[in-house]
Formats: structure tokens, sequence, C-alpha cells
């Protein structure tokens, strides 16, 4: 069964560092959606991206963040100058359709721990 | 504000049924979903009502009533592998049907 894959599984970095986080969608899937997960706390919406651009995003969503298609295949997450509250678990998702009714797809995730 | 309330844990005997419960103050309302997470684990889907009613996906089902902003998630015959945490999760309204809102999650406890 296709699914979602997400590089690296873990990433640690220095506070005020850039971080790409890399994801791989279901190949025949269109929408794709970045979420973020604080340890123990709930799973927060930050974008979600349709036919090449965003299609809504958050408040979480700021300046400091970016994502991007590169390809036909990839989908990234660019957080600019890292904070130590941007330390969480970080899924990308992935859905066909995108309707009200549409099953989102999440990879694994990756944690990001920012020192 | 947009807020969903599930309870924070619940614990239940093996083979027993346990509902969790989820009550929803949004914008709008679109759809309730489902989630299981076990630790360490990411999200996979359960279940979905857009309609008021029951759906029923083998030992899983889950209810809405849209009047009510609440729904649950029914799970009969537990086994130890159901032992995670579940999400509601709603689409806030048709113009904005791409996000999901979550609930903080109900951890699930289960005991042999």
């Amino acid at each position: 069964e296709p699914e979602v894959t997400q590089t690296p599984s873990h990433q640690v970095t220095q506070m005020g560092q850039e971080v790409i986080l890399r994801c791989v969608p279901i190949s025949n899937h269109l929408y794709f959606y970045w979420y973020r997960q604080i340890l123990g706390q709930k799973v927060e919406f930050l974008v979600s991206f349709y036919n090449n651009e965003i299609s809504e995003k958050s408040e979480i969503f700021d300046d400091q963040f970016s994502v991007e298609r590169p390809d036909g295949s990839n989908f990234t997450l660019k957080i600019r100058s890292t904070k130590l509250e941007d330390s969480a678990m970080y899924f990308c998702a992935s859905g066909r359709w995108g309707g009200g009714g549409d099953t989102q797809y999440f990879g694994p995730g990756t944690r990001l721990t920012v020192l | 504000g947009q807020s969903l309330e599930q309870p924070s844990e619940v614990t239940a005997v093996e083979g027993a049924i346990v509902q969790i419960n989820c009550t929803y103050q949004t914008s709008g309302f679109y759809g309730l979903s489902w989630y299981q997470q076990h630790d360490g684990g990411a999200p996979t889907f359960l279940s979905y009502n857009g309609l008021d009613g029951l759906e029923e996906t083998g030992r899983f089902s889950s209810f809405l009533s849209r009047s009510d902003s609440y729904g649950y998630l029914l799970l009969q015959e537990l086994q130890m592998k159901d032992s995670a945490s579940y999400f509601c999760a709603v689409r806030p309204n048709m113009d904005s049907n791409y996000q999901l809102i979550w609930g903080a999650g109900t951890k699930l406890i289960i005991k042999p």
C-alpha cells in the first residue's frame, strides 16, 4: 500500500539555523499538508498546498516558514532561524481530492529538536 | 475561537466497549474525523462523519449529531493494540475544506 514518507526521522539543530524537512506524498494525491505536534499536545495545522501554491495557512505559519514542491515528488517545509519553541514532531500528509470526506494520510513524522 | 473538547484519558478492559466523546465549537462545520495515534507514531485515519448518524467500520463506529455539535467514537471488543490516543478533528467549513482543527486527544488505556 502506498504511503507518505518523510526524511529525516530526527533532526537536531542549533537555534537560529535553517532546516528543511522533506516529504514524499502518495503519488496520485493532489493535496499536501504540514502539521506539527509539540510533545504531548494536539496536532496543529500549519499549511495546505494544492496546484503548486498554498491553499490555506494557520497563524502559526508565519514568515519563518515556507513550503515548496521542487519537483514532481517532493514536498518540503523550510523553517528559517529556528527557535527553541519550534521543537516538535512535524507531520506531512497528503490527500487525493481535498474534499470534506477526503482521508488525509500522514507520514511517520520528523522530530525536530532545536538546541 | 475554534475548539474541540474530548476527555483526556479513558480506561477500559480488554474485550469491553468504550465510547470517546467529542464536542466542538467552530466557525463552521464540514465534517468530523477520527484519528488514532500510537505513542511515537503518526496519526492514522479511522472514520469520517459528514452527515448525522452512525458510520460503522469493523469494530469501530463513529456518530455525529450536528444539531448538538457532538460526536463520538465507539470501539468494540477492545484489544490491547487499541491502546493509543484518539483525536477528533473538524473541517471548519466548506470554504476552508483543506485544514483540520484537532482536539487535544483522548488517551485510551486498556487493562487485561
